[in-house]
């Protein structure tokens, strides 16, 4: 059992929007900011892409976006592509015993 | 290059210890924070456990406290995992990564672990 909810699958078509949500609680996304977003293609090493919440690293694409209300954290891929078909995984601070938290991932399919 | 490589790893029985090690380079080791997530065949990335950037404060996931511990050696530009009582759960590839910006910045391969009898 995953601390943070994220839908299993998500689907869209070349070009389209999507948005992945990642649900968690007052304890961990609702009360702090470091809410981060990662894309792990099979067979490698994740890759950060979102980081407080909403910060794009450099070197990562404008179409990945993300943001924050209240308990739940949202990564919106624009204008997909085929490459974009991966695993996506957010994590947030907690404050309970275990201080970091991994959703349990998102498989998007590009149609 | 930021590069991040994990070694140590292999098959153990059930109960031993393993000790896995990160070398880092292309980056000033000592100005960052360090973790430990692993991630278990077919499974998601499970956070395992973390170090600031002198060793002094350190956290464990509960799945692991007071089985795994966590250290590093600046000098040396590497990160350990002493990993012991090993159960079949602990089967996972284990990942380092590099804290920046509130995030993992940068990622080794992994090193497989798999407890077997």
């Amino acid at each position: 059992h995953s601390a943070l909810t994220q839908p299993a699958s998500v689907s869209g078509s070349p070009g389209q929007s999507i948005t992945i949500s990642c649900t968690g609680t007052s304890s961990d996304i609702g009360g702090y900011g470091y809410v981060s977003w990662y894309q792990q293609h099979p067979g490698k090493a994740p890759k950060l892409l979102i980081y407080n919440a909403s910060n794009r690293p450099s070197g990562v694409s404008n179409r990945f976006s993300g943001s924050k209300s209240g308990n739940t954290a949202s990564l919106t891929i624009s204008g997909l592509q085929a490459e974009d078909e991966a695993e996506y995984y957010c994590n947030s601070y907690t404050s309970g015993s275990t201080p970091w938290v991994f959703g349990g991932g998102t498989k998007v399919t590009v149609l | 290059e930021v590069q991040l490589v994990e070694s140590g790893g292999g098959l153990v029985q059930p109960g031993r210890s393993l000790r896995l090690s990160c070398a880092a380079s292309g980056f000033t080791f000592d100005n960052n924070a360090m973790h430990w997530v692993r991630q278990a065949p077919g499974r998601a990335l499970e956070w395992v456990s973390g170090v600031n950037w002198n060793g002094n404060n350190i956290d464990y996931a509960d799945s692991v406290k007071g089985r795994f511990t966590i250290s590093r050696d600046n000098a040396k530009n590497s990160l350990y995992l002493q990993m012991n009582n090993l159960s079949t759960e602990d089967t996972a590839l284990y990942y380092c990564a590099r804290v920046e910006y509130g995030g993992y910045s940068q990622w080794g391969q992994g090193t497989l672990v798999t407890v077997s009898s």
